[in-house]
């Protein structure tokens, strides 16, 4: 079955990009039609922002919130997923998932989460 | 942007059943996924397509969709259903996804 993993720095300083990558094992990316690979994030406490999702065939959306800082790809070759989020401050700290996703059938496979502070 | 709103909390007393809320702008016409978030766990999808059940979901959980307003009920209830919950959907006008504002469930 497929699984997914988040991997990153735990600590990104003000002002820095954060970068995170999502491994997907069990299963190719490229070849899961139909599916949008996203990341969500959850703040301290709070509850769940979606932030973007980049779509098999390679296209992404963006939350309106964060578009202008965020972008989503993937590596095919590495069968990942990766998110940059640019000029961050403390509220950008979060628990941050990747999940697996379709219009009429939700989230169905969610990473573990990672843990992300923004802090000098 | 479009909004779902949940209520804060809900408290149920174990055996009874609970009932959580999601409203929306014709939500009905939308198909709504309902999750679940225990204590440091990433979200468990429970509920899709308003009302279908993913493999390993007790039958206790149940969801329904019409008008304006979406709602999980969990048949029941035990301790272990204490979690955090949260309603989605897909916006089709914007090809977005949207989360609820969650829901803390209480056992008494």
């Amino acid at each position: 079955q497929v699984q997914l993993q988040e991997s990153g720095p735990g600590l990104v300083k003000p002002s820095e990009t954060l970068s995170l990558t999502c491994t997907v094992s069990g299963g190719s990316i490229s070849s899961i039609n139909n599916y949008y690979w996203n990341w969500i994030r959850q703040p301290p406490g709070k509850g769940l922002e979606w932030i973007g999702y980049i779509y098999y065939s390679g296209s992404t959306n963006y939350s309106p919130s964060l578009k202008s800082r965020v972008t989503i790809s993937v590596h095919t070759s590495k069968n990942q997923f990766s998110l940059r989020l640019s000029s961050v401050t403390a509220a950008d700290t979060a628990v941050y998932y990747c999940a697996r996703g379709k219009q009429l059938s939700g989230m169905d496979v969610w990473g573990q989460g990672t843990t992300v502070t923004v802090s000098s | 942007s479009y909004v779902l709103t949940q209520p804060p909390s809900v408290s149920v007393a174990p055996g009874k059943t609970a009932r959580i809320t999601c409203g929306g702008n014709n939500i009905g016409s939308k198909s709504v996924h309902w999750y679940l978030q225990k204590p440091g766990q990433a979200p468990v999808l429970v509920i899709y397509y308003d009302s279908d059940r993913p493999s390993g979901i007790p039958e206790r959980f149940s969801g329904s969709n019409s008008g304006n307003t979406a709602t999980l009920t969990i048949s029941r209830v035990e301790a272990g259903d204490e979690a955090d919950y949260y309603c989605q959907v897909w916006d089709s006008s914007s090809d977005h996804y949207v989360f609820g504002t969650g829901t803390k469930v209480t056992v008494l």
